[in-house]
């Protein structure tokens, strides 16, 4: 069974750092590009970044410079660096496996965890 | 940025009801078009993937049309698990991926 369990979220100040990690189990975790994408308290879904299986990585201009996406593949995660936090970076962030299917989409899920960035 | 557009932003309807959302692109995207299903605070679940294939698992209530610029989702017979709020997602400009605003499905 896929399982993807993040980590690291909670509440940090305006300007501050955190560091999501994404366990992931249940598949190749190698062999799949991963996606950190969030969502605001009521709000829709926004990419946030991605990662190929070579390591390539991609980043939306509202977290570009800022964010930084890594994994470790013989550990089974995926991380999410943020610096600079400002409060729009208030969210539910949710890693998701990337596939390829005629299309790039999200076919499983973590749980989300919730970054709050307030003083 | 290829801009996703849904509509209506939400909608009433009762249980047997047909229910069909769009989804309109800024640009065309071919067949690049995903829907998920969020129910409240539950991640997103992918329901319909290149326009108009059904993923694993999915009731065949669900179906999905369109390729260029407009796209629907439609819910052929509304079950209770049903009344979700619904998001499209367009990957044609791979890596930078967008999805819709949302459209809120309510019990009338």
């Amino acid at each position: 069974e896929v399982q993807l369990v993040e980590s690291g979220g909670g509440l940090v100040q305006p300007g501050g750092s955190l560091r999501l990690s994404c366990a992931a189990s249940g598949f190749t975790f190698s062999t799949y590009d991963m996606h950190w994408v969030r969502q605001a308290t009521g709000k829709g879904l926004e990419w946030v970044s991605a990662i190929g299986t070579a390591g390539d990585t991609y980043y939306p201009g509202s977290v570009k410079g800022r964010f930084t996406i890594s994994r470790e593949n013989a550990k089974n995660s995926l991380y999410l660096q943020m610096n600079s936090l400002r409060a729009e970076d208030t969210a539910v962030y949710y890693c998701a496996r990337g596939a390829e299917m005629a299309t790039i989409l999200f076919d499983y899920w973590g749980q989300g965890t919730l970054v709050t960035v307030s003083s | 940025d290829i801009q996703m557009t849904q509509s209506p932003s939400s909608l009433s309807a009762s249980v047997g009801d047909r229910v069909t959302i769009t989804c309109r692109a800024s640009q065309s995207i071919s067949s690049y078009l995903n829907w998920y299903q969020q129910k409240p605070g539950k991640a997103p679940k992918l329901l319909i993937y290149a326009a108009s294939s059904l993923q694993s698992g999915v009731p065949s209530r669900f179906s999905g049309s369109g390729s260029g610029t407009d796209f629907t989702l439609t819910i052929s017979s509304l079950q209770p698990e049903d009344f979700a709020t619904y998001y499209c997602q367009q990957s044609y400009s791979n890596p930078s991926i967008t999805f819709g605003q949302g459209t809120r499905l309510e019990i009338k």
